[in-house]
């Protein structure tokens, strides 16, 4: 089976562009969740959704930053503007419905994002 | 954010030899998880700890969820150049999808 799928790998952008990140989920996976990773912070959750509708967004940095999940094998990461303190890696998990002692949260390979 | 107490931050050891690391937290947690993230790489799940006391074994990595389900170890025997990356534990709450990651612990193994 495909895993967790993040687009693109690396980015690098000037400062005040927009960056759109991109995840699909592991197939059938019902939560969906974004994550950035600093030296300084270590993993930090930005947000997650369930079933499409976002949970818990409290880990979002500012207003700058925006998530989306249109449907079930889609979600983006978008940061409008974009400033050099947001290089970081970004990485997209899923996992499936709580139901079982083996659910927990893949991840993908992230998105490394150096802004300029 | 809230993060979980791992230790050691980083080690350098001898091929061959045991590795052994750990996470503490001042709240229960029902699941622990250890993650293993090679450069340029997501992490990857190496075990799930579901039950207070459960020891786990996965080939050469043993990990055990503390009785007081406030911590947990994670050792690897005999290590090898391939277990060089970074070990990070997590703590997940009943009920609970998100996950408190500890910081890390870099593994390097000397030749």
């Amino acid at each position: 089976d495909a895993g967790v799928i993040q687009s693109p790998r690396h980015e690098v952008t000037e400062m005040g562009q927009e960056v759109t990140l991109r995840c699909k989920p592991i197939s059938g996976h019902d939560y969906l969740f974004w994550y950035r990773q600093t030296m300084m912070r270590g993993l930090e959750l930005l947000i997650y959704f369930n079933n499409n509708v976002p949970i818990d967004d409290s880990g979002m940095p500012e207003d700058r930053f925006s998530a989306k999940m249109p449907n079930a094998s889609f979600s983006t990461l978008k940061i409008q503007p974009s400033e050099p303190r947001d290089s970081a890696v970004y990485f997209c998990a899923s996992s499936p419905e709580g139901k079982s002692s083996t659910d927990t949260q893949y991840f993908g390979p992230g998105t490394r994002l150096t802004v300029l | 954010g809230q993060q979980l107490n791992q230790s050691p931050q980083s080690m350098f050891i001898q091929e061959g030899e045991d590795v052994s690391m750990n996470c503490t937290s001042s709240s229960i947690f029902n699941t622990w998880l250890w993650y293993k993230q090679d450069p340029g790489e997501g992490p990857v799940l190496l075990i799930a700890l579901y039950k207070a006391g459960e020891l786990t074994s996965n080939g050469r990595l043993t990990a055990q969820f503390g009785i007081t389900r406030k911590d947990s170890f994670l050792n690897i025997s005999a290590s090898i150049p391939s277990d060089v990356g970074i070990y990070f534990c997590a703590g997940q709450r009943q009920g609970a999808q998100k996950l408190v990651f500890g910081q890390g612990t870099r593994l390097t193994i000397n030749p």
